[in-house]
């Protein structure tokens, strides 16, 4: 079983600012972890995937996570909030390889809010 | 690359009728594809596993009868939601196994239902 916990639905920081997206996870086999990019009645954008490579990760638009399996976390962080960024973020969790392939368990997701 | 269309991107459909959406793979053959449901500020939820030739998956709680998915060919599945009520109004994403690319499936741009 799996399940994903977003830390804090709503995160508001000023422009310029770090940005931190917090996400837990739970698995019962080495995870797969992603986080995606929503904005208003629009589908998922991926931002960056973990696939047990590279602890840190980084992704587009600035973007980087840094996965802990000590701490089982994922979170999201850009150094530097633009306004463009305003927009819902799912963190979520597969199963690495074989026949658990891209069935995805999601966050209940973070809106994010960047203002001037 | 790994395209994944949706059709159509919202549909309006009066109560009792049924809504066929189509989920198709454009540069790739995928043999299994999922489908996702969002209502309103809420995440994403697995409803049902999609495999060509097979009959779907579905997840705990979902009416297989309700939602009714077909996945005839390599590249085409599609979700028919059955007798639609306001209930049913949501927003269904649909995503696709790429079997070259085994660490993520992709995402379609999603499909905004409404039932009046």
């Amino acid at each position: 079983a799996q399940s994903v916990t977003q830390l804090g639905s709503h995160v508001s920081v000023s422009e310029g600012a770090l940005v931190l997206l917090r996400c837990n996870y739970s698995s019962s086999v080495p995870p797969y972890l992603f986080w995606y990019v929503q904005y208003p009645n629009q589908g998922l954008q991926l931002l960056l995937k973990y696939t047990s490579a590279a602890t840190l990760v980084k992704g587009i638009n600035g973007f980087e996570a840094e996965f802990k399996k000590s701490e089982t976390s994922f979170h999201l962080t850009k150094p530097s909030a633009h306004m463009s960024d305003a927009a819902e973020y799912f963190c979520a969790v597969g199963g690495a390889g074989g026949t658990s392939y891209g069935k995805l368990t999601f966050g209940q997701g973070t809106i994010l809010t960047v203002h001037p | 690359g790994a395209v994944v269309s949706q059709h159509p991107s919202w549909v309006i459909c009066k109560s009792g009728t049924s809504v066929k959406i189509e989920c198709r793979s454009l540069d790739f053959q995928a043999t299994t594809m999922f489908w996702y449901r969002q209502f309103p500020k809420q995440s994403l939820m697995l409803m049902a596993t999609s495999n060509e030739g097979s009959k779907a998956t579905y997840e705990q709680g979902v009416e297989k009868d309700k939602f009714l998915i077909n996945h005839a060919s390599l590249t085409l599945s599609t979700l028919t939601v059955t007798s639609a009520h306001p209930e049913d109004s949501s927003f269904y994403i649909c995503s696709a196994r790429n079997p070259t690319v085994n660490t993520e499936a992709f995402f379609g741009q999603g499909t905004r239902l409404t039932v009046v």
